[in-house]
């Protein structure tokens, strides 16, 4: 089963900083991108998806390269409300699942 | 709009017995329908999923089992529990494979 490697953590920040999180991943035929936020004792919710040209919701931003096989989020003026576990998320092509990177905690402080 | 439930939300069962976990989703039809398994401080495990009633796939050989009675509906099964079952399970869904997932609200296992 192909892999999704994460940056390891925890990211300490303090609050308006901007953080960036990269994942590789080493299927080269994976079609479907996400990142996903998970709260301590909570499920994983989507955060968003990664589009081919890169796409921005508000405060936050991801991007694909394909060449180089990894997908990044960045998150400007981070509050603490931001302080999670971000997973990143890639399809298996040929199969019907997806495979979750282990998760990069951020801590954002006061 | 969909929506996932699933039950119960914590749970605490001694080594041996039985276990059951149910999830069920709302608004949609035809979904996939996943069992993960988040052990203290570890990633999401693929235990079951399944595309359809009655067809359930196995990512990995335990003492667990999964069963699909219904279109909607998603069970986690056990005759026997081990101490190591213990952790975070969670049941999603998705309308296909490229399609993102969508968790239920978990459940806290403790096998004592």
């Amino acid at each position: 089963r192909k892999e999704v490697e994460q940056d390891p953590g925890p990211f300490n920040v303090p609050e308006g900083a901007t953080v960036a999180f990269n994942c590789t991943y080493s299927n080269s035929a994976s079609q479907s991108f996400f990142w996903y936020r998970q709260d301590c004792r909570k499920e994983p919710k989507l955060l968003m998806s990664v589009y081919s040209s890169g796409n921005e919701d508000g405060r936050f931003t991801a991007q694909l390269n394909r060449a180089s096989q990894y997908i990044s989020l960045l998150i400007r003026d981070s509050k603490l409300s931001d302080s999670a576990t971000y997973l990143c998320v890639v399809n298996n092509e040929g199969y019907s699942t997806l495979t979750f990177g282990k998760g990069t905690m951020l801590l954002v402080s006061p | 709009s969909q929506t996932i439930h699933q039950w119960p939300a914590t749970l605490v069962q001694p080594v041996g017995s039985p276990l059951s976990l149910e999830c069920t989703v709302e608004g949609t039809s035809n979904p996939n329908l996943y069992w993960y398994r988040q052990a203290a401080g570890r990633g999401l495990q693929l235990l079951f999923y399944s595309v359809g009633i009655g067809q359930i796939s196995s990512e990995v050989p335990q003492n667990l089992s999964a069963s699909r009675p219904q279109d909607r509906q998603f069970i986690l099964s056990s005759k026997k529990l081990l101490l190591s079952d213990s952790g975070f399970y969670l049941c999603a869904w998705s309308s296909g494979y490229n399609s993102p997932l969508h968790f239920g609200n978990g459940t806290r296992l403790t096998v004592t």
